[in-house]
């Protein structure tokens, strides 16, 4: 079975300063694990995703994520931290790419403060 | 990029009426669509994974009798709340998905059961 762990529901930076979002799963299977962001009221868009190719997977806006095998992480940062970023943040693990459910972890809510 | 709406963005019912919601995807072929709901502040749950012309994969604790999908084309899945109650508020999400390793998100529809 896979599962997904975002340590911290809360997380407040400031602007300008480092995001760092973490993320951990657990998987029996090689798996294809996802970045979502969610704005209020709408739905998920996605940032990046790592599907067995290169370890560092760069996204949109700027996120970056490096999958770590041996750490089962899959932590989400950005080197600086804008204004539009405050978000609701989802990590999200699927066995055989997006045909196949995906496993949500139960999301980080990222404050920038001005 | 591939674009997935849902219809209607929200939608207030009184109790014991039946609500569907339209998930569509508008540049794309949808082989598999997925039906998520969100509640207030708390992560995605998978609900069920339909294919293009067959029956809804329920997942576990989900009733089928009152969440009724259909995925009658390669375009249009849709989600039927049959008697809903005020517990059945809630967040819905669809997904689509062309057989590539993402899936992607439609807005969601805000439903609000009197």
């Amino acid at each position: 079975a896979q599962s997904v762990t975002q340590l911290g529901s809360h997380v407040s930076v400031s602007e300008g300063a480092l995001v760092l979002l973490r993320c951990n799963y657990s998987s029996s299977v090689p798996p294809y694990l996802f970045w979502y962001v969610q704005y209020p009221n709408q739905g998920l868009q996605l940032l990046l995703k790592y599907t067995s190719a290169a370890t560092l997977v760069k996204g949109i806006n700027g996120f970056e994520a490096e999958f770590k095998k041996s750490e089962t992480s899959f932590h989400l940062t950005k080197p600086s931290a804008h204004m539009s970023d405050a978000a609701e943040y989802f990590c999200a693990v699927s066995i055989g790419g997006a045909t196949n459910k995906l496993i949500f972890g139960t999301g980080t809510l990222l404050a920038v403060q001005p | 990029g591939a674009v997935v709406s849902q219809h209607p963005s929200r939608v207030i019912c009184k109790s014991g009426t039946s609500v569907k919601i339209e998930c569509r995807s508008l540049d794309f072929q949808a082989t598999t669509m997925f039906w998520y709901r969100q509640f207030p502040k708390k992560s995605l749950m998978l609900m069920a994974t339909s294919n293009e012309g067959s029956k809804a994969t329920y997942e576990q604790g989900v009733e089928k009798d009152k969440f009724l999908i259909n995925h009658a084309s390669l375009t249009l899945s849709t989600l039927t709340v049959t008697s809903a109650h005020p517990e059945d508020s809630s967040f819905y999400i669809c997904s689509a998905s062309g057989g590539g390793d993402e899936q992607f998100f439609g807005p969601g529809t805000r439903l609000t059961v009197l």
